[in-house]
């Protein structure tokens, strides 16, 4: 399986913007890069993915690396309510499951 | 509203029972997920299933079984041969095993006593 590394936790500020990163180093070039965030006592949910390009929508900004090796998932403006843990999975076509790390706790401040 | 439904949200059990956990999707979505959680770590799969009546081991299927006898529905039962049963766990649904995100459940609490 390819694995991604996250830092355990990340403290920001509210209404500042977080960058979270992901290394990816043995992506392979069909392996799109998913993100998804857990509120406490919650099933994970979808924020972003990509492949190539650099993304965005409504919730965040993800940046890839031009080699794909990292991958940076960016909030614009920190809120409380975006205090979650955040995974950074690899979906690789035609691997059937998708595994997860430990992700990224990230707290924000008031 | 279309999604995942996960139930019981909470359950008790005896050491030594088997429980069986229900996951239901309205998302006609053909690949179907179970994770198991411990508090402060993250998702472990348990069972996958691509499409009806098949299904494969996670990396951690040892005293869990599933069935996929309808697409919408994908149980999971925790046997008396898990040794430590007791976890968060979450089932979640993908449109195929190659093509969409994953839409979770909102996870059934299991504590064996």
């Amino acid at each position: 399986d390819a694995k991604t590394t996250q830092p355990n936790s990340m403290e920001s500020n509210e209404e500042e913007p977080v960058h979270l990163p992901c290394n990816h180093s043995t992506i392979s070039g069909t392996d799109y890069i998913h993100w998804y965030r857990q509120l406490p006592s919650q099933g994970p949910e979808y924020v972003i993915h990509g492949l190539t390009s650099n993304v965005n929508n409504r919730m965040a900004s993800l940046a890839i690396a031009e080699d794909r090796k990292s991958s940076t998932l960016i909030l614009h403006r920190a809120t409380l309510r975006d205090a979650a843990v955040y995974y950074c999975i690899l979906r690789v076509i035609n691997a059937g499951k998708s595994t997860f790390g430990d992700g990224t706790t990230l707290t924000v401040k008031p | 509203d279309g999604g995942i439904t996960q139930s019981p949200k909470y359950l008790f059990r005896k050491e030594g029972q088997n429980v069986t956990l229900s996951c239901e999707q309205n998302l006609n979505h053909d690949a179907m997920y179970w994770y198991r959680q411990d508090p402060g770590q993250g998702l472990r799969l348990i069972y996958y299933s691509q499409i009806v009546n098949d299904f494969q081991k996670g990396d951690i299927a040892e005293g869990y079984s599933v069935s996929r006898e309808k697409k919408e529905s994908f149980p999971l039962t925790v046997t008396s041969a898990q040794k430590n049963p007791t976890a968060f766990y979450l089932c979640a649904s993908r449109r195929t095993v190659n093509t969409g995100e994953l839409f979770f459940g909102e996870g059934s609490r299991l504590t064996v006593l």
